[in-house]
């Protein structure tokens, strides 16, 4: 089946230590991108990319980062730079060069600082 | 870049009647309008989109309407039913796409 999978659906991470989030699509979109959902704040976009090999910030990338590789994988990192890391993060893929077209999100990973 | 609000935060309805959600955006510039149903614990998923050529779209009993003058749009949900009830976020963009705050609809039997 195609889609868009993130892993793990639960990750718990001590303070000060870097953690990366896994997200791998088989739908064979060009664009990929990572959201950060905590409540009432709907969806913030984090990192972007439209091609492999080539990424764009987001409005908050600030102790994220992010590598495309692959076309089918896009991972996030948390680093300890991230003052407040705990939160909801969905990735997401669509068609083209630009997200004007349906995206897929995955399942979402919930990622509790301890 | 852009900006999108959306309203109401949150939305209760009697089963059967209808629930509309509106949305503006800043960027001109931005020509795509989807609009995602999110359940407790999963991704969202797109129920229906417009695009800025369009001033209306329907899909049995949802319905989107953009007013790319003013910079609005809107969803409307009729013959509401229990399975309605979940998150809806809005969006606008064109290279990149900004979400909307959400609207939590609770459909009572």
């Amino acid at each position: 089946d195609g889609g868009i999978t993130q892993s793990p659906k639960y990750l718990f991470r001590k303070e000060g230590q870097n953690v990366t989030l896994s997200c791998e699509q088989n739908l064979n979109h060009d664009a990929m991108y990572w959201y950060r959902q905590d409540p009432g704040q709907g969806l913030r976009l984090i990192y972007y990319s439209q091609i492999v090999n080539d990424f764009q910030k987001g409005d908050i990338a600030e102790g994220y980062s992010v590598s495309r590789e692959k076309k089918e994988s896009f991972p996030l990192t948390v680093t300890s730079a991230q003052k407040n890391p705990t939160a909801f993060y969905l990735c997401a893929s669509s068609t083209g060069g630009g997200m004007n077209t349906e995206a897929f999100f995955g399942q979402g990973t919930r990622l509790t600082v301890v | 870049g852009e900006n999108v609000e959306q309203h109401p935060s949150t939305l209760s309805v009697q089963e059967g009647d209808s629930a509309v959600i509106k949305c503006t955006y800043s960027d001109s510039a931005s020509n795509y309008f989807p609009w995602y149903k999110q359940e407790l614990g999963k991704g969202p998923q797109l129920i229906i989109d417009i695009r800025s050529n369009v001033g209306e779209k329907k899909d049995q009993r949802i319905a989107v309407t953009l007013n790319k003058t003013a910079k609005h749009f809107s969803l409307h949900i009729t013959e509401t039913q229990p399975e309605d009830s979940a998150v809806y976020f809005c969006a606008a963009g064109f290279n990149d796409m900004r979400f909307g705050a959400g609207t939590r609809l609770t459909v009572k039997p």
